[in-house]
């Protein structure tokens, strides 16, 4: 099965960068999407194929990749940016799949 | 804008079934399909199937394939997820999302509110 590893947590305090990884095999042939989820709530999409932003979608909120490594990037972060970030990616072979997950923690 | 909406959160006992139901509106059902995602407490979101919205084909991941039946009500449109020979741990919250895959769409940007299905004896 594919597999995306993120760091299990994040901590950032008000006005700084928070940084993201997202690792998977040959995940550089993929495209990378992004989703927000906060407590109780469905997951929001916030970045779409690798660095696009749905509309709505703060421009503080960038995507990124390179080599087997994607990067979700929340600048000048907010208390309203606290949240769990899943990664997910289309593998031909597992269809649909995501990241285990980032808890982004305002501190 | 897009609204799909489940139904209610259930209790099951071990070895039983449940069906999960998602209404969709403000979009032509029959245009896209409905994929069905679960999450465990703790956990990231799993993709447990898909379905088509137009003929009700459907495709799902090994782990759930004898287990799951997804069907599609068209005039109502309305998706419906049924679970059997449940265990302890399918015990998570069930979404359904609309799928775009047919226009080369690889990822989620509607979801339902999710439905909490607990199993416990």
């Amino acid at each position: 099965s594919y597999v995306l590893t993120q760091p299990p947590s994040v901590p950032v305090a008000p006005g700084e960068t928070a940084t993201i990884t997202c690792g998977g095999n040959n995940i550089g042939s993929k495209s990378v999407h992004w989703y927000q989820q906060k407590p109780g709530q469905a997951p929001v999409l916030v970045v779409y194929d690798d660095s696009d932003r749905p509309s709505g979608i703060p421009e503080r909120f960038s995507g990124s990749k390179s080599g087997n490594t994607a990067t979700l990037t929340i600048s000048r972060v907010e208390a309203g940016d606290e949240a769990d970030y899943y990664c997910q990616v289309w593998d031909n072979n597992n269809y649909y799949v995501f990241g285990s997950g980032t808890k982004v923690t305002v501190v | 804008q897009i609204h799909l909406l489940q139904s209610g959160a259930e209790v099951k006992k071990p070895g039983a079934s449940v069906k999960v139901s998602c209404r969709a509106s403000n979009y032509s059902f029959k245009s896209f399909g409905i994929s069905w995602m679960r999450q465990a407490p703790g956990e990231g979101p799993e993709w447990m199937g898909w379905i088509s919205g137009n003929n009700g084909d459907t495709n799902s991941a090994q782990k759930f394939q004898e287990r799951v039946r997804l069907t599609v009500d068209t005039p109502t449109s309305t998706a419906y997820m049924e679970l059997r020979s449940l265990r302890s741990d399918d015990t998570a919250v069930y979404y359904c999302a609309r799928d775009a895959y047919d226009y080369g769409v690889r990822y989620f940007a509607s979801w339902g509110q999710g439905t909490l299905v607990t199993v416990s004896s």
